[in-house]
């Protein structure tokens, strides 16, 4: 079945480590977003991408980092700059933005803890 | 600024009808996506609107006003199933989603 999977599902950091959150996607979707989640609040855009080997800073990019090698592939680095790290994040793909409805499709989400 | 509005929280009976208002203020308008979340899970798509009206899916009915920058969810029949939160979405002028903080809905036997 074609769909989005995210690992881990939970990460448990410790201060000043970087954590790679992988996301795969077999819909043959050409953008992938990465989300951040916090209670009480929307969905915020930390990084998107069009098109491989090409990306844009979303809403709140400091301190994350991410690569579009394949069009399957959309890992997110959360580095030790990132003040507030712990956080429910969501990795989606579409069919592209500009698309008649363009819903996005979501992973299960990967829980990361700093401790 | 861009902004979503939509209750925190709402609470229903099973078998009841309910409905969940959204209101936006955005730059520009390509659609308005509303998704549900169960609990620690990944948000699901319900409904896309883009032209004003009321669009039907079995349960679940969406309706849209531009000049109001307003919209609703409404669920019929409701089931425990339906516990969960709704976020509300729209496309701005750059294609870009703006998310609202979304409604818990909280259905009781």
């Amino acid at each position: 079945d074609g769909g989005i999977t995210q690992s881990p599902k939970y990460l448990f950091r410790k201060e000043g480590q970087n954590v790679t959150l992988s996301c795969e996607q077999n819909l043959n979707h050409d953008a992938m977003y990465w989300y951040r989640q916090d209670p009480g609040q929307g969905l915020r855009l930390i990084y998107y991408s069009q098109i491989v080997n090409d990306f844009q800073k979303g809403d709140i990019a400091e301190g994350y980092s991410v690569s579009r090698e394949k069009k399957e592939s959309f890992p997110l680095t959360v580095t030790s700059a990132q003040k507030n790290p712990t956080a429910f994040y969501l990795c989606a793909s579409s069919t592209g933005q500009g698309a008649p409805t363009g819903e996005l499709f979501f992973g299960e989400g990967s829980r990361l803890t700093v401790l | 600024g861009q902004n979503i509005d939509q209750p925190t929280e709402m609470t229903a009976t099973e078998g009841a009808i309910v409905q969940i208002n959204c209101t936006y203020q955005t730059s520009g308008f390509n659609g308005l996506f509303w998704y549900q979340q169960h609990a620690g899970e990944a948000p699901t798509f319900l409904s896309y609107n883009v032209l004003d009206g009321l669009e039907e899916k079995g349960r679940f009915s969406s309706f849209l006003s531009r000049s109001k920058g307003y919209s609703y969810l409404l669920l019929k029949e409701l089931q425990m199933k339906d516990s969960a939160s709704y976020l509300c979405a729209v496309k701005d002028s750059n294609y870009q989603l703006i998310w609202g903080a979304g409604t818990k809905l909280i259905i009781k036997p």
